[in-house]
């Protein structure tokens, strides 16, 4: 069973911020945050992870709340190319479960 | 630095067929998994393995499902005989250990007739 929570879809204007949430309030203290994305007939991608800080790449930004029971993937100017489902999932010891994602539409 | 290969990217069969894909992880990578994804779905972990040992194959239908990872490099995942729910791509990833990013392929995509 999916430990994590994602609204199913949601919607975005090319340029503007793509705030997606993630709910895991079962997460154990040593689980990790993770982020993926699969494009179409694409295996998934990873995107950035976290454990209790807040973290930055070149691709996005991960806030994780401070009771670790849910988290928000930022993407702070939203092309095209990042329409996508995106999938929040959990993990220790390499075993990630995941949920069925939220799709992401950036529309021109 | 190569991705995940896999291989074949398409297959079609027939149900009661036997069908094997195949996958080569991330030079150096000790740790390969294999997941089965339903369209629609996330990913679910099928089988993981440590170098060439199985740590954990508790979602494989083992009558029907199995793998190798023969000298912990390439790795064989086989379905005899398939059946029709066994539709979806399959999806191989490897990591350098169990904490790490996982990395996928692009996949293979199964149709049982």
């Amino acid at each position: 069973d999916a430990k994590t929570t994602q609204p199913p879809s949601m919607d975005c204007a090319e340029g503007r911020a793509a705030n997606l949430p993630c709910n895991h309030s079962t997460i154990s203290g040593n689980e990790y945050v993770y982020w993926y994305r699969q494009i179409h007939s694409q295996g998934p991608q990873y995107i950035i992870h976290g454990l209790k800080n807040n973290e930055t790449n070149e691709m996005a930004s991960l806030i994780i709340t401070e009771d670790r029971k849910s988290s928000t993937l930022i993407l702070p100017h939203a092309t095209l190319r990042d329409t996508a489902v995106y999938y929040c999932t959990t993990g220790g010891g390499g075993k990630l479960i995941f949920g069925q994602g939220t799709e992401l539409s950036v529309k021109p | 630095e190569a991705g995940v290969a896999q291989s074949p990217r398409y297959k079609i069969i027939e149900k009661r067929q036997s069908v094997a894909f195949w996958c080569n992880p991330i030079s150096g990578h000790a740790t390969l998994y294999w997941y089965q994804q339903i369209l629609g779905q996330g990913p679910k972990l099928l089988i993981q393995f440590q170098n060439n040992g199985v740590v954990d194959d508790s979602q494989l239908p083992k009558d029907r499902f199995s793998a190798e990872r023969l000298k912990g490099v390439d790795s064989t995942l086989k379905i005899q005989p398939a059946k029709l729910e066994d539709s979806a791509v399959y999806l191989c990833a490897s990591s350098l250990g169990v904490k790490n990013i996982q990395y996928f392929g692009a996949g293979t995509r199964l149709s049982v007739l």
